[in-house]
């Protein structure tokens, strides 16, 4: 059973940019969240996704976005990247009313 | 809306200490709840669940109690590792919350020998 990959494991911005993150869920799984995870905080929901589309959004700007595709897999963008998004984003997947499995997350630093 | 406390860290015990994060949420519904933990530069990885009052969920000698009528699920140990040192995380979701899941801010434990 492959688990939760997500890529790049790191990635280095300059603010103003956009950035794309991408997320292969676990085999079997067709829900996809996002969350932002802050150093020394607890993971942030983002957005939801369940079958390609939108299934619930935490307190986030639209200048985050995602997709998912007919595999479920799973993409993050945001846009006009500021120094407060430098965070380590983490996907997980899940069934439904199941718990979620994550990923090792993205490290993204915002200079 | 739906929230987790964790009690705030670090926490530092000797190897065989006995082990408690102390966990309540707040929640309109009938919420499930978890603890995950996080090793250096890794994800989360669940830890044990419980899904209705009075469960409990156990695994790799820890332990937690889902109770109501304290809204608490505490996570216990009775003799920790040296290996158990990590990032702990409560966290709830229902279907009140639509699915999301709700972490608390994380309670960093170093064990030493």
């Amino acid at each position: 059973e492959t688990g939760v990959t997500q890529s790049p494991t790191h990635l280095i911005k300059t603010r103003g940019q956009q950035v794309t993150l991408r997320c292969s869920s676990q085999s079997g799984h067709n829900t996809v969240s996002w969350y932002q995870q802050a150093l020394g905080q607890g993971p942030q929901f983002i957005f939801q996704y369940y079958r390609e589309e939108e299934n619930g959004r935490g307190n986030f700007p639209p200048r985050f976005s995602g997709l998912q595709f007919p595999n479920y897999s799973s993409e993050l963008n945001v846009n006009a990247l500021e120094l407060d998004d430098s965070a380590l984003y983490l996907c997980a997947s899940s069934s439904p009313n199941q718990p979620q499995h994550f990923g090792d997350g993205t490290r993204l630093s915002i200079l | 809306g739906d929230s987790v406390t964790q009690m705030e860290g670090p926490v530092t015990l000797s190897e065989e200490a006995f082990l408690t994060i102390n966990c309540t949420y707040t929640a309109t519904g009938y919420p499930s709840l978890f603890w995950y933990v996080q090793y250096p530069g890794e994800g989360l990885q669940l830890l044990l669940k419980a899904t209705k009052a009075d469960d409990k969920g156990s695994n790799k000698g820890f332990e937690a109690t889902y109770r109501k009528e304290t809204t608490s699920f505490h996570l216990e140990k009775g003799s920790v590792q040296v290996s158990d040192s990590a990032v702990y995380f409560c966290a709830l979701t229902s279907a009140n919350t639509g699915n999301q899941f709700y972490f608390g801010t994380g309670t960093s434990l170093t064990v030493i020998p």
